[in-house]
C-alpha cells in the first residue's frame, strides 16, 4: 500500500542551527502538507503546497520556515535557525486532489525534532 | 472559542464495550470530517472520512456527522485491546485553495482485556 515516508525519524540539533526535514509523498498525489505536534498538544497545520508553490500557510509558518519540492519525489521543510520551541513532531501529509475523497490526507510517521 | 473541541479523556473501557468519541466545532464552513487513530509517537492513521452530514459505517466503526449541531461522533463496537490509541477528529472546509485540517486534541482510549 502506498505510504508517505519521512526521514529522519529523529533529528537532534543545537539552537540556531538549520534543519531540513524530508518527505516522500504518495506518488500520484498533488497536494502536500506539513503539520506539527508539540508534545501533549494538538496537531497544527503549518503549510500546504500545490503546483510548486505555497497554497496556504498558518501563523506558525513564519520567515524561519520554508518548503521546497526539489525534485519529482521529495518535499522538504527547512527551519533556518531553530529555537527551543520548535521541538515537536513534524508530520508530512499528501492528498490526491482537492475536494471529495481526493481531499483525504495521508500522513507519514513523522520526524521528532529535538532542539537543545 | 476553540475551533474544534474534543474531550481528551483518558477513556478506559472493558474489552467488548461500545465506545463513543465526540467532537464539537464552531466553524460552519467545515464540510469534510475525518477520524484518525494515532499510536504513541506515530503519525495519524485515517480511520473514517465523511462529507457533510450523515452516517458512515466501516466494520466495527461508525462515524456520524450532525452539521446542525456542529457535532461529530465515532462509535467503536466490540472494542478490542488493539483499539487502544489516541483518536483524533479532524475537519476541513471546501473551496479553492488548500484543505488544511483542523484537529481536535485527541481522546486517549484504553481497552482493557
Amino acid at each position: 500500500e502506498p505510504e508517505v515516508t519521512q526521514t529522519p525519524s529523529h533529528q537532534v540539533t543545537q539552537m540556531g542551527q538549520e534543519v531540513i526535514l524530508r518527505c516522500v509523498p504518495i506518488s500520484n498525489h498533488l497536494y502536500f502538507y506539513w503539520y506539527r505536534q508539540i508534545l501533549g498538544q494538538k496537531v497544527e497545520f503549518l503549510v500546504s503546497f500545490y503546483n510548486n508553490e505555497i497554497s496556504e500557510k498558518s501563523e506558525i509558518f513564519d520567515d524561519q520556515f520554508s518548503v521546497e519540492r526539489p525534485d519529482g519525489s521529495n518535499f522538504t521543510l527547512k527551519i533556518r535557525s531553530t529555537k527551543l520551541e520548535d521541538s515537536a513532531m513534524y508530520f508530512c501529509a499528501s492528498s490526491e486532489a482537492s475536494g471529495g475523497t481526493g481531499n483525504i490526507q495521508y500522513f507519514g510517521a513523522g520526524t521528532r525534532l529535538s532542539v537543545l | 472559542q476553540k475551533e474544534v473541541e474534543q474531550d481528551p479523556g483518558p477513556l478506559s473501557v472493558p474489552e467488548g464495550a461500545i465506545v463513543s468519541l465526540n467532537c464539537t466545532y464552531s466553524n460552519s464552513a467545515f464540510q469534510y470530517f475525518m477520524w484518525y487513530r494515532q499510536y504513541s509517537r506515530k503519525g495519524p492513521e485515517l480511520l473514517m472520512y465523511t462529507y457533510s452530514s450523515g452516517n458512515k459505517e466501516d466494520g466495527r466503526f461508525t462515524a456520524q456527522v450532525d452539521k446542525s449541531s456542529k457535532y461529530i461522533s465515532l462509535f467503536i463496537r466490540d472494542s478490542q485491546p488493539s483499539d487502544s490509541a489516541t483518536y483524533l477528529c479532524a475537519m476541513s472546509a471546501s473551496g479553492a485553495g488548500s484543505y488544511q485540517l483542523t484537529f481536535g486534541k485527541g481522546t486517549k482510549l484504553s481497552v482493557i482485556p
